[in-house]
């Protein structure tokens, strides 16, 4: 069975930092494109980003390219995303997900909540 | 960036037959997939490639579309589908999200 479990939310202050984790089972990871959504509260969904199987190739939506990073620890199975200089417009339930062009496999999704 | 453009809103009976379309702002070919999401659930892809249906998801779901131009239809429609639809199309990065629709009861 496929299972994306994120981990590493919470709320954090304005302009700090914060790296969440997806920890992948179930499947061969280092076989897989993975990535990550976002869906702030009462909204909809938001494509972050993806990386490739060996993180030679990583794509970001543009107005977050220079504030998140996507990276991937094939030995660990996990999946990461820094997160830089956040603020509120950053406060999101974070899904980590498995593209395949469609998305076919998606976490629980993580709280961050960026506030003083 | 492509925009995909869906209706906010449908109010539907329960066994009648509902299309949710999404238009997008320039071809997206056949990249074009939609999700399903229930209140406080993740995501579930349901149509996959415009038109094929993703593995154990009800038949009364099919998609169809190319080009600009994209239609889920659900028939008949049952009380476990009220959520909301997102469109995805991974033809040209950025990948986007439509809006989504929220399908509702009349």
């Amino acid at each position: 069975e496929v299972k994306l479990v994120e981990s590493g939310g919470g709320l954090v202050q304005p302009g700090r930092s914060l790296k969440l984790s997806c920890a992948a089972s179930g499947f061969s990871f280092n076989d897989y494109w993975m990535g990550w959504v976002r869906q702030a509260p009462g909204k909809g969904l938001e494509w972050i980003g993806e990386i490739n199987q060996d993180s030679s190739t990583i794509n970001y939506t543009p107005s977050l390219k220079d504030k998140f990073t996507i990276s991937r620890d094939n030995a660990q199975n996990t999946l990461y995303l820094q997160m830089s200089k956040l603020g509120s417009e950053d406060t999101a339930i974070y899904y980590c997900a498995r593209p395949l062009g469609a998305w076919d496999y998606w976490g629980q999704g993580v709280m961050v909540t960026v506030s003083s | 960036d492509t925009v995909l453009t869906q209706s906010p809103a449908l109010a539907v009976s329960l066994g009648q037959r509902v299309t949710i379309s999404c238009r997008a702002s320039k071809s997206v070919s056949t990249y074009m997939h939609w999700y399903q999401q229930k209140s406080g659930q993740q995501p579930k892809l349901l149509i996959y490639s415009a038109s094929n249906l993703e593995s154990g998801v009800p038949s009364r779901f099919s998609g169809s579309g190319s080009g600009t131009d994209f239609t889920l239809t659900i028939d008949p429609v049952e009380a476990d589908d009220i959520a909301n639809y997102y469109c995805q199309q991974s033809n040209e990065l950025p990948y986007t999200f439509g809006a989504g629709t929220k399908l509702e009861l009349k």
